[in-house]
């Protein structure tokens, strides 16, 4: 399977640890997404970034999140000091480009990693 | 600021019937892209179906087809010949594909739909 690869596919924390989610893009694919998935919600964007470039942040909480994307290995999402109200799922996606060029690019989702906190 | 709203509750159709998935968009971007995507319940994002704003036909692949109606913004699915494996959440997301800008896809909140036996 060359698609997304995430890991953990599930995460339990206690409260005030740190969290660390992994995701493989397609190979080939130098553009990666977060998303976060409340229950009952749909996918809200949280952070775009190119190998070692953060392109955008807008919907990272200002506190306790980061992001990278190194040159080589996957992509980290990190939590700090987790709270009960950061349980959700977080979706990695990947696409070849960011823009559209010849074509559009659609992004493609790993499976999600879900995050319980205790 | 893009905006997809889906407001239907949650759908049900009889195996092998067509139903139709509502998504209005707001947008003030003149290029842009939809998407619709399918999440079963064991989690998973799966795509189905990409419309452009430019593009003069609508899109379909397979049973999914798009039913995009530019000037009432609106961007339904339409699942032909429902089958028990499309019991799941859809939910439509919209792109801005303008040069220079990002890339990241605003959701709406999802439809359920239930196919019944």
């Amino acid at each position: 399977n060359a698609g997304v690869m995430q890991n953990p596919r599930h995460l339990v924390r206690r409260r005030g640890q740190e969290a660390r989610l992994r995701c493989s893009p397609v190979k080939g694919h130098s553009h990666v997404y977060w998303y976060r998935q409340l229950p009952e919600e749909g996918l809200k964007f949280m952070v775009y970034l190119q190998k070692e470039n953060i392109i955008d942040e807008s919907g990272m909480p200002k506190e306790r999140f980061s992001a990278e994307f190194p040159k080589e290995g996957p992509s980290i999402l990190r939590i700090q000091q987790v709270v009960r109200g950061d349980s959700a799922a977080y979706f990695c996606a990947s696409s070849l480009r960011g823009r559209t060029g010849a074509g559009y690019q659609p992004q493609h989702f790993g499976d999600g990693t879900r995050l319980s906190i205790l | 600021a893009q905006k997809i709203t889906q407001t239907q509750p949650g759908m049900f159709v009889q195996e092998k019937e067509a139903v139709t998935l509502d998504c209005t968009y707001d947008t003030s971007d003149p290029s842009y892209g939809l998407f619709w995507y399918k999440q079963p319940s064991s989690g998973e994002m799966i795509f189905l179906i990409y419309q452009g704003s430019y593009d003069q036909q609508n899109a379909t692949e397979g049973r999914y087809s798009l039913n995009f109606q530019k000037a009432r913004k609106s961007a339904n699915l339409v699942i032909s010949a429902s089958q028990l494996g499309d019991s799941a959440m859809y939910f439509c997301a919209m792109r801005d594909d303008n040069t220079g800008a990002n890339s990241k896809l605003t959701f709406g909140k999802g439809i359920t739909l239930s196919v019944r036996p």
